[in-house]
């Protein structure tokens, strides 16, 4: 079956736009991660979905950042007023929702790289 | 919280080499333990996973990683290395199986030389 995607595959915008980034998980997976992969850097958490919630935003950088999922499936992850410092690879991953069967494993969409001049 | 650190941003070795990538990890409590790929312009792709069971775990590729509580480590090798090999490679560790809180260290690109 289809893996993660996420569109766009690049962005480039003026610094002070908004941007939406799109993840579309893996058919069934009810958890959903998104992910910032700076140049020299590790991948930085941002936030986790389990369905429609999102009981950890703890990594979002600022109140710039948010992200919504609707339906248990797509997740958008919105920037405004974007600063050249956004700039970076966005990184979805989703998993099966874990019961009592053991490890989940993530599975990574190909990214958005996102540029802001 | 958990967290890993991976030593050496840049691994260089030759063809045929072995390839030793090195991944130490801090946890309260037991960990899980991952080796992520990165091959260029492509997402991630798992290795291999350390789930408290079998301590040295094998993986895609010919790569395998051996988990030592004594020294909080779980480095990846791989007897010889191949031009394929040549990517971005990441270590992870989550303290629940929900993999809610997986921590990502910096990455390590291996190079291989001809």
């Amino acid at each position: 079956g289809a893996g993660v995607s996420q569109s766009p595959s690049n962005k480039v915008t003026e610094k002070g736009k908004d941007v939406e980034l799109r993840c579309d998980p893996i058919s069934g997976h009810t958890a959903l991660y998104w992910y910032r992969q700076s140049l020299g850097q590790g991948l930085e958490f941002l936030i986790y979905f389990q369905g429609n919630s999102a009981p950890d935003k703890s990594g979002l950088p600022s109140d710039r950042f948010s992200a919504e999922r609707t339906g248990g499936s797509v997740s958008t992850l919105t920037i405004q007023r974007t600063q050249q410092e956004d700039s970076a690879v966005y990184l979805c991953a989703s998993s099966l929702t874990t019961g009592t069967s053991g490890l989940n494993e993530q599975f990574f969409g190909p990214g958005t790289r996102l540029t802001v001049l | 919280a958990q967290s890993v650190t991976q030593l050496g941003s840049h691994v260089s070795v030759s063809e045929g080499a072995l390839v030793l990538l090195r991944c130490n990890y801090s946890s309260s409590v037991p960990p899980y333990l991952f080796w992520y790929v990165q091959y260029p312009n492509q997402g991630l792709q798992l290795l291999l996973k350390y789930t408290s069971a079998a301590t040295l775990v094998k993986g895609i590729n010919g790569f395998e990683a051996e988990f030592k509580k004594s020294e909080t480590s779980f480095h990846l090798t791989k007897p010889s290395a191949h031009m394929s090999d040549a990517a971005e490679y990441f270590c992870a560790v989550s303290s629940s199986n929900n993999n809610n809180d997986m921590r990502f260290g910096a990455g390590t690109r291996l190079t291989v030389k001809p």
